[in-house]
């Protein structure tokens, strides 16, 4: 079936440092969003986003996080300076409409060191 | 506050069981409930999901069991098979339009042959 892509599957990067995530959703889909996985627990909503604009986010989207879809290009999540605590799995997922089913990529597990 | 709650964390049956996962949550307005399936290094794939309104939902042989008034519901995985081992994530989300998932931690099953 349709996927999304995640670009790095890994990334380890020094704390203080910038990171990008990127995304690649499907193709028709409409609605974009990230979550966040630590080791072990539940994945957690961070944001969701749709024509061009965040919809909502949530605690977990700190000031240092900032997500865009320039021009149909890659859905992207930003993290400027990064912290050891943003250390995770995160999961992009796109869909259709903001009521339907989620397509999930397989995840950037970023480490902050 | 841990809005989905799933139980066991981890379960062991022998092919050809039924496996049992549990699920309950707190939110009275959450009224649909999608079951996501997750092998290591991958994303989670819906695998098959409940709206309130119903009480059993069949797919395969996975079926959901829903019960309202208890908040709670379950997934019945029928003859299960080793390439049923995964961890399984309860989700829901309310009708607001504007869907994000609240997850649960997972139930990691292993199928043994």
């Amino acid at each position: 079936g349709p996927k999304v892509l995640q670009i790095p599957s890994h990334q380890i990067i020094d704390m203080g440092q910038m990171v990008t995530l990127n995304c690649d959703p499907v193709s028709n889909h409409l609605y974009f969003y990230w979550y966040k996985q630590i080791l072990g627990q539940q994945m957690e909503f961070l944001v969701n986003f749709y024509n061009g604009k965040v919809m909502e986010k949530s605690k977990l989207f700190k000031d240092q996080f900032s997500v865009e879809r320039p021009d149909g290009s890659y859905f992207t999540l930003k993290i400027q300076p990064t912290a050891l605590e943003d250390s995770a799995v995160y999961f992009c997922a796109s869909s259709s409409q903001g009521d339907s089913d989620y397509t999930f990529g397989s995840g950037t597990r970023l480490l902050v060191i | 506050q841990q809005q989905v709650r799933q139980s066991p964390q981890s379960l062991t049956v022998w092919e050809g069981e039924t496996a049992i996962l549990n699920c309950s949550y707190e939110n009275s307005a959450f009224d649909y409930f999608p079951w996501y399936q997750q092998f290591p290094g991958e994303g989670p794939a819906l695998l098959i999901a409940i709206r309130s309104v119903s009480d059993k939902k069949e797919d395969g042989g996975f079926t959901i069991f829903f019960n309202k008034r208890e908040k709670n519901l379950s997934l019945h995985i029928k003859d299960s098979q080793p390439g049923d081992s995964a961890t399984y994530f309860c989700a829901a989300s309310e009708n607001t339009g504007n869907y994000k998932y609240v997850f649960g931690a997972g139930t990691r099953l292993k199928v043994i042959a």
